[in-house]
């Protein structure tokens, strides 16, 4: 595709509910990065995908969360037991190959609320 | 660990005037330093990137940033402001270390333009 793109834009749910957000990445790119923006932040690290492993998830806050890149292309951000602190911007990036040098490019994220 | 400063939360110059917006940054080593740019409801978009050689660097917009070693410091600059700058604006760091691919970003610069 012509960049990276997110759906939904918007999920409001409530509190203790699951939620599934997705990424598309550029076609190609290998690498794969999840990013969460609260108000009046700058985006915080989330996890990393090379294919389809993970290689970096230090940035999940807790086992609610999991994200998954099954055919190492598109990636689903899975949060289960959402509480209001939740409640952001979920960004998503990719790569051409990741590591240090390679631009990564932003979706427009997921805006989720959890009442 | 890489950390990144923005000192300045809001900025606000008239169009045509010129720009600085400040970001410092904490690492053990020379890091890779990047400017995003993000408007209302765009995704984040580079606008340049220090990676090594020339330590001042241009990027897309008519924008660029000098990375000075001795300061800790990568503040982007402008020399006159259009209306459509007006966004918010992160500073980036990315290590160096072999696989850490992880880009810690500030809490960004909001930058307002008056006519």
């Amino acid at each position: 595709g012509a960049g990276v793109s997110q759906t939904p834009s918007n999920k409001v749910t409530e509190k203790g509910k699951y939620v599934e957000l997705r990424c598309d990445p550029i076609s190609g790119h290998t690498a794969l990065y999840w990013y969460r923006q609260s108000l009046g932040q700058g985006p915080e690290f989330l996890i990393y995908f090379q294919g389809t492993g993970a290689a970096d998830d230090s940035g999940l806050p807790n086992d609610r969360f999991f994200a998954v890149r099954p055919e190492g292309s598109v990636s689903t951000l899975k949060i289960q037991r959402t509480e209001r602190g939740d409640s952001a911007v979920y960004l998503c990036a990719s790569s051409l190959q990741g590591g240090d040098t390679d631009t990564q490019y932003f979706g427009p994220g997921t805006r989720l609320t959890v009442l | 660990a890489q950390s990144v400063t923005q000192p300045d939360i809001h900025i606000t110059v008239s169009e045509g005037a010129s720009l600085e917006l400040r970001c410092n940054y904490s690492y053990g080593a020379t890091p890779y330093l990047f400017w995003y740019v993000q408007s209302p409801g765009q995704g984040l978009q580079l606008l340049l990137k220090y990676f090594s050689g020339d330590t001042l660097v241009q990027g897309i917009k008519g924008f660029e940033a000098e990375f000075k070693r001795s300061q800790s410091s990568f503040n982007l600059r402008k020399p006159s402001v259009h209306w459509s700058d007006a966004a918010e604006y992160f500073c980036a760091v990315g290590a160096r270390s072999g696989r850490d691919d992880k880009i810690i970003f500030g809490k960004g610069t909001r930058l307002h333009i008056l006519p």
